[in-house]
């Protein structure tokens, strides 16, 4: 069964527009994961923010996370037309035996030149 | 390059054959997971190899099994397929509980 949801489900924009993404999530977790899928093929990680961590930036990329309200949003700055893909939130959760991503549906990203 | 390689990229079955996709890990890591994701949904999780050994299942039946080798390569085996079984299957490997890296994935159709 999937975690939690991404929202909005698909977003449009222009290029040079910023991009935001949310995500939700049901239980206890180590960190969450986002990732990036292009056309339906392998997954690209993106970026990673531990449970004790409340924003992450890596390059165009924001990420916070907000444990008491079990979300997190991804932002992306300056968007490019390359930037059109499917972005996916994935928890690595606390209580399991062992290590594992549980994913949300994903947010389709539509970057217009 | 991601490191991590899946065979076969496509492939077609008949309803009720088995098949069998590969997935080469990244040098170095040692867990192997695989995930299918069916036409407009996130991945979701069907079982986890670490050291050669299944440590961790999803809630798939047990007509979807798996191996892991010596070398951290592994083999999703799905037996008696079913329509719904068309999917993209993901193979991602990693070092413990750090970072994961996934292969492009293999999409199996099945008529």
């Amino acid at each position: 069964s999937q975690q939690g949801e991404e929202d909005p489900q698909a977003l449009s924009i222009q290029e040079g527009e910023n991009a935001t993404m949310n995500c939700s999530y049901k239980t206890s977790i180590n960190n969450l994961q986002w990732y990036r899928q292009n056309s339906g093929r392998g997954l690209v990680h993106l970026i990673l923010i531990r449970s004790n961590e409340r924003e992450k930036h890596s390059g165009r990329l924001r990420v916070t996370l907000d444990t008491s309200k079990k979300s997190s949003s991804l932002l992306i700055t300056a968007s490019r037309a390359a930037d059109t893909a499917s972005y996916f939130c994935a928890t690595d959760g606390r209580n399991s035996g062992y290590s594992t991503l549980t994913f949300g549906k994903g947010t389709m990203l539509l970057v217009s030149p | 390059e991601t490191g991590v390689t899946q065979s076969p990229t496509h492939l077609i079955k008949t309803r009720g054959q088995q098949v069998t996709l590969r997935c080469s890990s990244q040098s170095g890591h040692n867990t192997v997971s695989w995930y299918q994701q069916a036409l407009g949904q996130g991945p979701q999780f069907i079982f986890q190899y670490y050291r050669e050994e299944e440590n961790g299942r999803g809630n798939f039946p047990p007509r979807f099994s798996g191996l892991q080798f010596p070398n951290y390569s592994s083999e999703l085996n799905v037996n008696a397929l079913e329509l719904d079984d068309s999917a993209l299957y993901l193979c991602a490997s990693s070092l413990g509980q750090a970072g994961y890296t996934f292969g492009s994935g293999t999409r199996l159709t099945v008529v």
